[in-house]
C-alpha cells in the first residue's frame, strides 16, 4: 500500500483564487510529520510547510496552509491568492520512524498546478 | 549560507561508463540522503547517512550503485557501469539532527542521461 497518496495529476487555478492540493497517508508511527515540497520546472525541491501529528494547530507559512485531519489521515495543502510563480509540481511526504530507529522522508507522486492569468 | 551543492549539474554519458556524482551538504547537518526521481517511479530514497556512515541502502537498486562518505563535507554516489535506465535527476539532501521537524534542504540536483 503506498504510504502517501496524491489523486490529483494535475490542477488548474486561476490566478488570485485559493486551490486545495489533496494528500493522504497511511503509518501506524504515533509521532509521524507531514511536509510539502515545491519543484518549480527549474527542478530545485523547495521545502514549504510542514506539521507535526502533535501539533494541536493547522500549520501556516504566508500564503500556505495545510489543513490536518488526523482522524481522516489527510494533510491537504492550501495556496491562497494563487500566483503564476506558483506554477509547479507540489510533493507531499511524511516522516516517520524506521525499525532502526531513525527516520526518512517518503514522497507522494505529486500534483501538477497550472496557475493561468 | 551556502545550500547543498551538488555537481555537475548535468551529465550525459555513454553506456558502460562509470558515473560520479559529488555532493556538498549544508555545514553542520549530519545526515546526507541519496535520491534519485523519475518519471515512472518518482522521487526514491537511494542511501542515507549519519555522521559519515550509511544507515540504510536498501533502495540502491544494483550492486552498480555505490555511495560514500569520506567526511563530513562531501559525498559520492558512483554508478559502474552505468545503463541507459538509470537516466534520471538524482538529489542530494541534508538535514540536522536535532529540532523538528527536520526538514531536509536538497541540492538543484543531477540530471544523468545514459545513451
Amino acid at each position: 500500500a503506498q504510504k502517501i497518496t496524491q489523486t490529483q495529476p494535475g490542477m488548474f487555478v486561476q490566478e488570485k483564487e485559493a486551490v486545495t492540493l489533496d494528500c493522504t497517508y497511511d503509518t501506524s508511527d504515533p509521532s509521524y510529520g507531514l511536509f510539502w515540497y515545491k519543484q518549480p520546472s527549474s527542478g530545485e525541491m523547495i521545502f514549504l510547510i510542514y506539521q507535526g501529528s502533535y501539533d494541536q494547530q493547522n500549520a501556516t507559512e504566508g500564503r500556505y496552509s495545510l489543513n490536518f485531519q488526523k482522524a481522516r489521515k489527510s494533510a491537504n495543502l492550501v495556496i491562497s491568492a494563487s500566483q503564476l510563480g506558483d506554477s509547479a509540481m507540489y510533493f507531499c511526504a511524511m516522516r516517520e520512524a524506521m525499525n532502526s530507529g531513525y527516520s526518512t522522508l517518503t514522497f507522494g507522486k505529486g500534483t501538477m498546478l497550472l496557475v493561468s492569468p | 549560507d551556502a545550500g547543498v551543492i551538488q555537481s555537475p549539474r548535468h551529465e550525459v554519458t555513454e553506456m558502460g561508463q562509470e558515473v560520479t556524482l559529488r555532493c556538498k551538504p549544508i555545514s553542520g547537518h549530519d545526515y546526507l540522503f541519496w535520491y534519485r526521481q523519475t518519471m515512472m517511479r518518482g522521487l526514491e530514497l537511494l542511501i542515507y547517512f549519519n555522521n559519515n556512515v550509511p544507515i540504510d541502502d536498501s533502495g540502491m537498486p544494483e550492486d552498480r550503485f555505490s555511495a560514500k562518505m569520506p567526511n563530513a563535507s562531501f559525498s559520492t554516489l558512483k554508478i559502474q557501469p552505468s545503463e541507459p535506465r538509470d537516466s534520471a535527476v538524482y538529489f542530494c539532501a541534508s538535514r540536522t539532527g536535532t529540532g523538528d521537524p527536520y526538514e531536509q534542504y536538497f541540492g538543484p540536483g543531477t540530471r544523468l542521461t545514459v545513451t
